[in-house]
């Protein structure tokens, strides 16, 4: 069975810091997604992460993908307020498998 | 052009009785799948189609949920004897295709009570 883990599950930062959000998986798998959850909202896809090696940035997010270490990365640079939302990985072998998402907060 | 649309947003039953819960998809989108959402969790998969058929239903919980896509475009996920424990958003996605770039579009989904 499918594990997909993220941690941190809660992160709580400063405005302008940077860090960085892991996702880990079990089994093998070259697809990954991250998305995006706005409180009482639907997901928002973020990055489409297909092949070893993959990187993905957009404005203060890049996302990359590590097949080997069946790890994904989504860095946060320079934090802003507009970030605070819960974040999800997603990886997909056959069926698409969540993780538990990490709730972001940016504090001004 | 419009996105992945569900009905009702809400929707509160009692327990033991039968809902259907509609999704729409983004037109021409072949792939449609369902999740389901309880409070503080990612979502879980529950079923998707390729065109009419379900292509992959293991996710289901069990033989009180079904759902059907009889012409390829609206699908229908339906429960029955509704069990307090049903309760969650039930999220519907679609898709040009399956699986590679083929990147999910998600609908904003239902909101289960069952009392």
């Amino acid at each position: 069975e499918l594990k997909v883990e993220q941690n941190p599950l809660f992160l709580s930062m400063q405005e302008g810091k940077n860090y960085t959000i892991y996702c880990n998986y079990s089994t093998t798998s070259d697809r990954l997604y991250w998305y995006r959850q706005d409180p009482g909202k639907s997901l928002e896809s973020l990055f489409v992460l297909l092949s070893n090696g993959a990187v993905k940035q957009e404005g203060r997010l890049m996302a990359s993908l590590d097949t080997k270490a069946r790890l994904s990365t989504l860095h946060i640079t320079a934090a802003v307020h507009d970030l605070s939302a819960t974040y999800f990985c997603a990886v997909d072998v056959r069926m698409v498998v969540f993780g538990a998402g990490t709730i972001l907060r940016v504090k001004s | 052009g419009a996105g992945v649309s569900q009905t009702p947003s809400n929707k509160v039953t009692e327990k033991g009785k039968y809902v259907e819960l509609r999704c729409d998809p983004i037109s021409g989108h072949t792939a449609l799948y369902w999740y389901r959402q309880s409070l503080g969790q990612g979502p879980e998969f529950l079923i998707y189609f390729q065109g009419t058929g379900a292509a992959d239903d293991s996710g289901l919980p069990n033989d009180r949920f079904f759902a059907v896509r009889p012409e390829g475009s609206v699908s229908t996920l339906k429960i029955q004897r509704t069990e307090r424990g049903d309760s969650a958003v039930y999220l519907c996605a679609s898709s040009q295709g399956l699986g590679g770039w083929n990147e999910q579009f998600f609908g904003p989904g239902t909101r289960l009570t069952v009392l």
